[in-house]
């Protein structure tokens, strides 16, 4: 079955605690993506990846990192997680750029920093 | 920058009934794809429809419909025959065709179905 998997998918942490969010997409898929997802905001592209170890910004990276080792996985790494951190965590991946596919999501991580 | 604005924090509808959510977007661009998304209690995030920007025909999934005004730069969806598992928070989606793919979300309206 073709999926997005996301882990954990509810972590609650202290300020300064670093901490990892998995991302693995079993589809072959050369775009990945997280976003946050926060109250009246809608979701926002934190980090995306075009390809191994090819990443970039989106629009909220501050106070994150990510890495593409891997074409399958996308980890997302809170060095040092602050309250205002706390969200719903969505991990997406699609196909070749300019297709008509569209971003399939995983399940989501919602995250609490205390 | 791209923005999408979706007007109506709430809505609801009777069941059976058919209800219309409102979308606007702002771009530059001409080649871009528009989505709506579901997102139930369940937090999953479901496309619902798509539509290509160089299409002229809205598209239609079942009982959910859009009404695509380039010109506007408006996206609606309808549901028709409204069902009690429609009930969820809809998200308008824009994304370019070239570059970082992101997806440009609104803000998001509730869906309330009543019995």
């Amino acid at each position: 079955e073709a999926q997005v998997t996301q882990n954990p998918r509810y972590l609650i942490t202290v300020t300064g605690k670093k901490l990892t969010v998995t991302c693995s997409q079993n589809m072959n898929h050369e775009y990945m993506s997280w976003y946050r997802q926060d109250p009246g905001l809608g979701l926002r592209q934190i980090y995306y990846s075009m390809n191994v170890e090819v990443t970039d910004k989106g629009d909220v990276p501050e106070g994150y990192k990510v890495s593409r080792k891997e074409k399958r996985n996308f980890p997302l790494i809170l060095e040092s997680p602050s309250p205002n951190q706390t969200s719903l965590y969505f991990c997406a991946s699609s196909t070749d750029r300019g297709s008509t596919d569209t971003q399939y999501f995983g399940p989501g991580t919602r995250l609490t920093v205390l | 920058a791209q923005t999408v604005t979706q007007s109506q924090p709430e809505m609801s509808v009777q069941e059976a009934e058919t209800v219309t959510l409102s979308c606007t977007y702002d771009t530059s661009e001409s080649d871009y794809y528009l989505f709506w998304y579901k997102q139930p209690p369940s937090r999953q995030m479901i496309l619902v429809i798509r539509q290509e920007a160089y299409k002229q025909q809205n598209a239609t999934e079942n009982r959910f419909s859009v009404n695509f005004q380039k010109a506007a730069k408006s996206f609606s969806l309808k549901i028709s025959d409204s069902q009690l598992g429609d009930a969820a928070m809809y998200f308008c989606a824009y994304r370019i065709n070239f570059g970082n793919e992101k997806l440009t979300f609104g803000t998001g309206t509730r869906l309330t179905i009543i019995p």
